[in-house]
Parts: structure tokens; C-alpha cells; sequence
């Protein structure tokens, strides 16, 4: 089957770095995507791999390794407002979006 | 960016009563909508994929006679909720792939409908 495995909740301090891992198992694979979503709000979009390596954009990173299936989103600067729930997706043979569960973080003072 | 709306933003209803909610794309053109439906502390659940001047493809378990879904213009598609009932309480989402855009270009999400059935 297929499976997208991510943390459920994690908490970082202002101005601290988080990183929120993503593993996946997919009837193949073509690329993977994170957004971000508040509460009570549909997701925005944050970044998408489909090659190995970091890629890079203002204060946040994502990473893949489809090897490993495996990728990370790198928070820095963290700032109260990213306190929001981040999905890992990945899009399959299909063509299809498939979803993790979402990563709660929270951001203290 | 590309932007994607959904109308109404909320709707309260009386069970038993059929529900209509829009999706456009306001800037590009959309060959393929789909739809999620989000409960809460859940991901994401899609529902149906809907290409432009055909019909809609359902997921696994989600009943294509109660969720109508029409796509009859490349910035409109629209979802249906036929005889709601209080399980069919729900966020629902809309996302937009872009035209000639190719299948791995992103989907853009409309805002999201939070339907409640009384």
C-alpha cells in the first residue's frame, strides 16, 4: 500500500530552526510536495522536489532523497506565525496527490 | 500566483437538503479540478478528480450519485452534495491544475467550503 509517514506534533522556540521529516512508500513517484496550512484554512504551497538534493527558498528548505524516500522542510528564523500544520504529499504513478497526515508545530516565545 | 476561489465559504443546512459549492480558477484555465473533503485533525481526502467536458473520477468508497460533480468550463467546477446528512459535515477543498501546465505542475487550492448539515 501506499504510505506517507510524518510527525504528528512538534514544538520549536521563535527564532529557533525545526526540521519536519517526511518518509513516503508510493506506487511510484513524481515529486513531492509540502505546503502549509492554518487552521480552519486550506493548504498553501511551500515547495516541490522531484530531484535529489535541498532546494532552497527564503526561510524555508526542503530536501529529497528518493533513494531513502525520504524528504525534510527546513524551518529557520522560525517566526509565531509558522505555527500552522505542514503536509508532506506525494504525487504518484497516477498522477495523484497523496497525503500525510500533517505535522502539528507549534512555536513558543 | 495562480488563484483558485470556492463559493459559499461556509454553508449550514437542513439534513436532507441538497448543497451546490463552486470552484474557479480565476487567472488560468484548468483542465483537471479536484476535490478533498478534510475532517477534522485529518489529511486531506480526495474525493474526485474532474477534467473539463468529461466526467468526474471517483475515489474508493466516495458515492458518485450523492457527490454530483460538474466541469463544464475550464475555470468552473462544481460539487454537489445531494441529501446532505450531518456525516457529510465536512471541510471541503478545491484544487486547480493548470492548463498545459503538464502533470506535475502544482495544484492550486481554492479556500475551502466548511459545510455543516443539521
Amino acid at each position: 500500500g501506499q504510505n506517507i509517514d510524518q510527525p504528528t506534533e512538534m514544538t520549536a522556540t521563535e527564532g529557533a530552526i525545526v526540521q519536519i521529516n517526511c518518509t513516503y512508500q508510493t506506487s511510484g513517484f513524481n515529486g513531492l510536495f509540502w505546503y502549509q496550512q492554518h487552521a480552519g484554512e486550506a493548504p498553501t504551497f511551500l515547495s516541490y522536489n522531484v530531484l535529489d538534493g535541498l532546494e532552497e527558498k527564503g526561510r524555508f528548505s526542503s530536501f529529497l532523497s528518493r533513494s531513502k524516500g525520504y524528504s525534510y522542510l527546513l524551518l529557520k528564523e522560525l517566526q509565531m506565525k509558522d505555527s500552522a500544520s505542514y503536509l508532506c504529499a506525494v504525487m504518484d504513478s497516477n498522477y495523484q496527490l497523496i497525503w500525510g497526515a500533517g505535522t502539528k508545530l507549534i512555536i513558543k516565545p | 500566483g495562480a488563484v483558485v476561489s470556492q463559493h459559499p465559504s461556509w454553508v449550514i443546512c437542513k439534513s436532507g437538503t441538497s448543497v451546490k459549492i463552486e470552484c474557479r480558477s480565476l487567472d488560468f484555465q484548468a483542465t483537471t479540478m479536484f476535490w478533498y473533503r478534510q475532517f477534522p485533525k485529518q489529511s486531506l481526502m480526495l474525493m474526485a478528480t474532474s477534467n473539463e467536458g468529461s466526467k468526474a473520477t471517483y475515489e474508493q468508497g466516495v458515492e458518485k450519485d450523492k457527490f454530483l460533480i460538474n466541469h463544464a468550463s475550464l475555470t468552473l467546477s462544481t460539487l454537489t452534495v445531494t441529501s446532505a446528512h450531518p456525516e457529510d459535515s465536512s471541510f471541503y477543498i478545491c484544487s486547480a491544475r493548470e492548463l498545459g501546465a503538464g502533470h506535475t505542475d502544482t495544484q492550486y487550492f481554492g479556500p475551502g467550503t466548511r459545510l455543516t448539515v443539521l
